[in-house]
């Protein structure tokens, strides 16, 4: 059972432009959400997190939205650059205790178009 | 600041076969994390160890993998024998402690034949 979902399996999105991914999860017990971003033979790199106490979060020309009472949550990138296109995770944590192991979405391919 | 490093980036074996792969975190990272990441799919959780205890292993099938963190830096983890769904790529990520933000290595992509 997919507790962390991503339901857009690609995303094409013209330069200079709003790319929005949305990610839903089922589990209210998580209590952290984060985005990577992941280019073809590397690993995932950190871009942004939200805790569940906080409705946005904003870097440069990103930013988090977090809706806890849909158990949904958004990534804004504006404007949209060429170096954008890359597959986007959403990721999130249980609060409380030492374990503290990320469950992924299947990820969203973001396409960048000139 | 290097990176988490890992070895090998690709390896290629026969069901039955064992395998081991290594990951090296991030210089001061008490925690590190090793997640199979099957095609298509997200990353999912094996082994969480903080310096040399294992947190999690509640994800890592033990009929057949194994990892250690001795002295607690390196890690290694162990598939014996493989099966065709373990082809996968196997990440390895540390952080400076629990609740903080995980970096990953590029990953060992292991095709099982």
């Amino acid at each position: 059972d997919q507790q962390v979902k991503q339901n857009s399996p690609s995303l094409s999105v013209q330069e200079g432009r709003i790319s929005i991914l949305n990610c839903d999860y089922t589990n209210s017990m998580f209590d952290y959400f984060l985005w990577y971003k992941k280019y073809p033979a590397e690993g995932p790199t950190f871009l942004i997190s939200i805790s569940s106490i906080k409705d946005k979060n904003e870097d440069g020309r990103f930013t988090v939205f977090l809706n806890k009472s849909a158990k949904h949550l958004s990534l804004h990138i504006v404007p949209s650059q060429p170096g954008d296109s890359a597959v986007y995770f959403c990721a999130a944590r249980y609060g409380g205790g030492g374990a503290d192991g990320l469950t992924f979405g299947k990820g969203t391919h973001l396409i960048i178009q000139p | 600041e290097a990176g988490v490093a890992q070895s090998p980036r690709y390896k290629i074996i026969e069901k039955r076969q064992s395998v081991a792969f290594w990951c090296n975190p991030i210089s001061g990272h008490a925690t590190l994390y090793w997640y199979q990441q099957i095609l298509g799919q997200g990353p999912k959780l094996l082994i969480q160890f903080q310096n040399n205890g294992v947190v999690d292993d509640s994800q890592l099938p033990k009929d057949r993998f194994s990892a250690e963190r001795l002295k607690g830096v390196d890690s290694t983890l162990k598939i014996q024998p493989a099966k065709l769904e373990d082809s996968a790529v196997y990440l390895c990520a540390s952080s400076p402690g629990t609740r903080e933000t995980q970096y990953f290595g590029p990953g060992t992509r292991l095709l099982v034949l």
